[in-house]
């Protein structure tokens, strides 16, 4: 079956743009998550969904990064106004959600963005 | 200073050495543990998860988890050259919802 996806794989954009990055999850899953992760960092958690809500944003880093989830499915992470520092990786994973055990998650490749 | 701390690496091995990867954190509630394995360009994929202390085998690996010292390690045996790659532990207080927190991330390079 087919695993998370993303788009676009590369995004090159000029400092002040709006971009809009991609998730496809796993079919069936309910839960989603966004990540960044930038040169020598690891992973920083932004949002995650379970079916349309959002119950943890805590880790976006301005009020320029806004994320939403349709029809639990598909979900769009928006980055306004952008900056030099918003250029990273941006990954995207899913899990089946809801239930109290371990939750694996699976990663999506990827969008990454460069902001000149 | 970070919740949890893990050398970036890169660490270099012949083929067939026992590879000992690790990582320490500072969040007691921490109960959940994993390594992830990432190629590059690609996203990371879970290998193994621990549940509070002890150790996990599975092939190759062993994971294991002192919750004393708030340290946990993954053993490699065998090392191959597919094994290089970034290793990213991860870490979660949550039962339900798994919001991780991951280290930085080690690079392995296995020579042939």
């Amino acid at each position: 079956g087919a695993g998370v996806s993303q788009s676009p794989s590369n995004k090159v954009t000029e400092k002040g743009k709006d971009v809009e990055l991609r998730c496809d999850p796993i079919s069936g899953h309910t839960a989603l998550y966004w990540y960044r992760q930038s040169l020598g960092q690891g992973l920083e958690f932004l949002i995650y969904f379970q079916g349309n809500s959002a119950p943890d944003k805590s880790g976006l880093p301005s009020d320029r990064f806004s994320a939403e989830r349709t029809g639990g499915s598909v979900s769009t992470l928006t980055i306004q106004r952008t900056q030099q520092e918003d250029s990273a990786v941006y990954l995207c994973a899913s899990s089946r959600g809801g239930g109290p055990s371990v939750d694996t998650q699976y990663f999506g490749p990827g969008t990454r963005l460069t902001v000149l | 200073q970070k919740e949890v701390e893990q050398d970036p690496g890169p660490l270099s091995v012949p083929e067939g050495a026992i590879v000992s990867l690790n990582c320490t954190y500072s969040n007691s509630a921490f109960q959940y543990f994993m390594w992830y394995r990432q190629y590059s360009r690609k996203g990371p994929e879970l290998l193994m998860y621990t549940y509070s202390s002890g150790n996990k085998e599975d092939g190759r690996f062993t994971a294991q988890v002192d919750k004393s010292s708030k340290y946990i390690s993954l053993f490699i045996r065998d090392s191959q050259p597919s094994d290089s790659a970034t290793y990213l532990c991860a870490m979660s207080a949550d039962t339900g919802f798994q919001k991780l927190v991951f280290g930085t991330g080690t690079r392995l390079l296995v020579s042939p």
